[in-house]
């Protein structure tokens, strides 16, 4: 049981590019979804899912898409990078009775 | 708007100590309050969560405290070690299904020998 795992690590981009950041967990929650977290500021909600197929916006939802094909993926996709979506990235998974399960984080600069 | 306050921003105590944190909220509709730890590189990991009627839960050395009617919470840690030097998010869950989160910005906790 490995949680949620999230790829990559770390990740550096020029403004402009795309790129996926993905999340998969093996806990058959069906909730998921993505924060950022930036220095001085709580975590954000960008979007979340309440089961595959299914997928709204959080509080920061611009320059971001998400999909839900299957319970286990959550990819986050940039569409565009900006020097204002330096972060650090974390996707969660929760059920209403567990609580949240956190990913150990993606760190993306963009240059 | 719903909102967390933690204080202090940031706190470094003796090895062995004691230390109290706080979170003041303005959430509506409250449905439950979580502390998480959040090491250095690391995910937040969960350590209480508490609903509108419970007082007090704790998790080993640390115990959360919660006033609903003057909407805070506290977390106290007890015979401090340096694995607890972290930051401590306080998190306020409202809404149906318990979804909507409201995150502090946290406390960077600082354990020195």
């Amino acid at each position: 049981n490995a949680g949620v795992t999230q790829t990559p690590k770390f990740q550096v981009l020029k403004t402009g590019q795309s790129m996926t950041l993905q999340c998969a967990q093996d806990m058959n929650h069906e909730y998921m979804s993505w924060y950022r977290q930036d220095p001085g500021m709580g975590l954000r909600l960008i979007h979340y899912s309440v089961g595959a197929g299914i997928t709204d916006q959080g509080e920061v939802p611009n320059g971001y898409n998400v999909s839900r094909s299957t319970t286990e993926d959550f990819p986050l996709r940039l569409l565009s990078a900006a020097p204002s979506q330096t972060s650090v990235y974390f996707c969660a998974s929760r059920t209403p009775t567990e609580g949240y399960t956190f990913g150990s984080g993606t760190r993306l600069t963009v240059v | 708007k719903n909102q967390v306050e933690q204080s202090p921003q940031s706190l470094i105590i003796l090895e062995g100590k004691n230390c109290t944190l706080q979170c003041n909220y303005t959430v509506s509709p409250f449905s439950n309050l979580r502390w998480y730890k959040q090491d250095t590189g690391r995910g937040p990991v969960s350590l209480t969560i508490m609903t509108f009627s419970e007082n007090t839960k704790s998790n080993g050395r640390y115990t959360a405290t919660l006033d609903a009617d003057t909407k805070q919470s506290s977390l106290h840690i007890t015979a401090s070690q340096l694995s607890d030097s972290a930051s401590y998010i306080c998190v306020v869950s409202s809404g149906a299904g318990s979804y909507q989160l409201t995150f502090g910005k946290g406390t960077k906790l600082s354990v020195i020998p």
